[in-house]
């Protein structure tokens, strides 16, 4: 398996506009996370999904955050409307399990909102 | 909710051991996890503890004390290429598939 793939790998984007960040996890995992890493906050769990379903979304910092599932193999992140306060790395990871497995992260997409 | 604390910055020369320590409040518990994390890079995972005591993979080791909330990752005879960033992360038995991360700690290794 190829590991968990991230797509754009790099967004620059305006304030005010949609981005949309794909995930596709490795297959046969059933959990999905969603993280966003910046230096003042570290690493943070967004939202994450058990057998495609949204199990935990409390870190989801507003409703310009949205994120879907709609198959065991594809997942995406959108922020309507961005805005520079967004500007961070977003990592998507799966694992197999609920608690003993290692979560698989993909390399991120670093997003800038200028 | 819950809270991690790990040493910001760790120094340490090439062969030598180095133990970043985690300690950690949860309302809940299930386990301890670390992951080291390159610049620019994605989060690996490392080690995973559920149970008090030592639990060993190469050059790795970690270490749990539950009665403490206490935790530790030993690396040993380090390597310029273990200059990264260490992350201890606590799962919680109220939403077990959720991990929190602790702010990181910054190795650097020196010749």
């Amino acid at each position: 398996d190829a590991g968990v793939i991230q797509s754009p790998r790099h967004e620059v984007t305006e304030m005010g506009q949609e981005v949309t960040l794909r995930c596709k996890p490795i297959s046969g995992h059933d959990y999905l996370f969603w993280y966003r890493q910046t230096m003042m906050r570290g690493l943070e769990l967004l939202i994450y999904f058990n057998n495609n379903v949204p199990i935990d979304d409390s870190g989801m910092p507003e409703d310009r955050f949205s994120a879907k599932m709609p198959n065991a193999s594809f997942s995406t992140l959108k922020i309507q409307p961005s805005e520079p306060r967004d500007s961070a790395v977003y990592f998507c990871a799966s694992s197999l399990g609920q608690v003993d497995t290692e979560a698989f992260f993909g390399q991120g997409t670093r997003l800038t909102v200028v | 909710g819950q809270s991690l604390e790990q040493p910001s910055e760790v120094t340490a020369v090439e062969g030598a051991i180095v133990q970043i320590n985690c300690t950690y409040q949860t309302s809940g518990f299930y386990g301890l996890s670390w992951y080291q994390q390159h610049d620019g890079g994605a989060p690996t995972f490392l080690s995973y503890n559920a149970l008090d005591g030592l639990e060993e993979t190469g050059r790795f080791s970690s270490f749990l004390s539950r009665s403490d909330s206490y935790g530790y990752l030993l690396l040993q005879e380090l390597q310029m290429k273990d200059s990264a960033s260490y992350f201890c992360a606590v799962r919680d038995d109220t939403n077990a598939g959720k991990s929190t991360f602790g702010d990181g700690t910054t190795l650097t290794v020196k010749p």
